[in-house]
């Protein structure tokens, strides 16, 4: 059973469209992220939620909407897509609580590809 | 902005320990050390972390110096398959990793 799951794992699409990417754990953490690594292979982190709240908000284009449903899923929704937004983007989920050692679990990526 | 420092890459002898150097010259008291690894095409996975004690796990062990400014990742056995960018990020307190470069370990036979 695959931890975190991502989907697509890959994507290509044209300038101006609307992509989303998918995020699921099944580890029962409480708090989830996603992170961009661009073409220098840097990895940044751009969101974090906790029990669906947002808690971490980098410095990221509005384009980029991320949404809870509930605490074992964080979707990643881009409008209006730009060249600059081909990377891999990585969910990861861990757990906040006390007693926690603050382990990230990562999915496999979603490589994401603007033409 | 990362808080550590790496080299580029390193390589290692299949079958040698791998000693991955890390500075953290900036790190606050109770700001923990993280080691990831990152296989090609691959998501990040964790390794080991610490505070101020040495720690040691089936993967690997963590050696922080005194004033906890360095750190040594130590791959006692490297294999082929470890050949990986190894990532040592120091945990802030707000829960948030930051990822540097990392450094690239090439394991060769």
């Amino acid at each position: 059973d695959t931890a975190v799951s991502q989907t697509p794992k890959y994507l290509v699409t044209q300038m101006g469209n609307d992509k989303s990417i998918k995020c699921e754990q099944n580890l029962g953490h409480d708090t989830m992220y996603w992170y961009k690594q661009d073409s220098k292979k840097f990895l940044k982190i751009m969101f974090s939620y906790n029990n669906k709240e947002l808690i971490i908000n980098e410095t990221v284009p509005n384009r980029f909407s991320p949404k809870s449903p509930d605490k074992a899923h964080l979707n990643l929704h881009i409008n209006s897509l730009e060249l600059g937004d081909s990377a891999v983007y990585f969910c990861a989920s861990s757990h906040r609580g006390s007693g926690s050692t603050g382990e990230l679990f990562f999915g496999e990526g979603s490589r994401l590809t603007v033409l | 902005d990362a808080k550590t420092t790496q080299p580029t890459s390193m390589d290692c002898a299949e079958g040698r320990a791998a000693n991955l150097p890390c500075n953290h010259s900036t790190i606050s008291g109770n700001e923990y050390v993280y080691w990831y690894r990152q296989i090609h095409s691959q998501g990040p996975q964790y390794i080991i972390h610490g505070l101020k004690n040495n720690e040691t796990n089936e993967m690997a062990s963590l050696i922080i110096t005194e004033d906890r400014k360095s750190s040594t990742l130590i791959l006692p056995h490297a294999t082929l398959r470890d050949t990986a960018v190894y990532y040592c990020i120091v945990r802030l307190n707000t829960g948030k990793l930051i990822f540097g470069q990392g450094t690239t370990l090439q394991v060769k036979p």
